[in-house]
């Protein structure tokens, strides 16, 4: 089935320095969520991007949906200890309501 | 703060034991969700309600897998008799019913043991 890949699977950074991490998907998509998980706790929703070429910022984050709607990213400008964490994009399949969640990418931040 | 509250927290139990998972959506949420998480697969959909009817339970196991709302308050996942391949972190998710692209809520999840 449809489904989305996303890499890397890990990053390790520097603090400070800057990541980023994308979506792929073989068909288009009639939207993306990007969730993060801390270690040992749950999804929590960040951001939804609908329209082609999207762009979302929160703060330090920057969240981009492709012209195509076939592919996202999700970045991070100067990494804190506070990013560390799973990032996963997910969409719904149709008019279904449950997500198809990507493998995510895990940021591990050295100090 | 509204949350989505899940119980147990942890459950460790033997191979063939009955598990059931609960968790209380978030008040006013009228979908639900049950997700699954391991390290091969990643998080899974199991089943969603609406209004209480389920949606879409094409993602659980049928033979062993049951869930129910048996009021709007609850939510429970029940798996009869467990295996050690149920091991993983059963998360429960409400949102407002509005469809497509609508926010999830996560509960912290309930990690199970299956020995």
């Amino acid at each position: 089935g449809q489904q989305v890949m996303q890499i890397p699977q890990y990053q390790h950074v520097q603090e400070g320095e800057d990541f980023t991490t994308y979506c792929n998907s073989s068909t288009t998509l009639s939207n993306i969520q990007w969730y993060k998980q801390r270690p040992g706790g749950h999804p929590v929703f960040l951001i939804q991007l609908v329209k082609s070429g999207e762009v979302k910022k929160q703060k330090r984050l920057t969240f981009q949906f492709g012209e195509a709607k076939k592919n996202s990213s999700l970045h991070i400008t100067a990494t804190q200890t506070t990013d560390v964490g799973t990032y996963f994009c997910a969409y719904q399949r149709g008019g279904a309501d449950g997500l198809t969640f990507g493998k995510g990418t895990h940021l591990i931040i050295q100090p | 703060d509204a949350r989505v509250t899940q119980t147990p927290r942890h459950k460790v139990t033997e191979m063939g034991q009955e598990v059931t998972m609960r968790c209380q959506p978030i008040l006013g949420h009228n979908t639900v969700f049950w997700y699954r998480q391991t390290m091969m697969q990643g998080l899974e959909l199991l089943a969603y309600f609406r209004n209480r009817a389920p949606l879409d339970d094409s993602g659980m196991p049928k033979d062993r897998f049951s869930a129910e709302m048996p009021d709007a308050t609850l939510a429970t996942l029940k798996i009869q008799p467990s295996e050690p391949r149920d091991s993983a972190v059963y998360f429960c998710a409400s949102g407002l019913g509005v469809g497509a692209g609508e926010t999830q809520y996560f509960g912290p999840g309930t990690r199970l043991l299956v020995l």
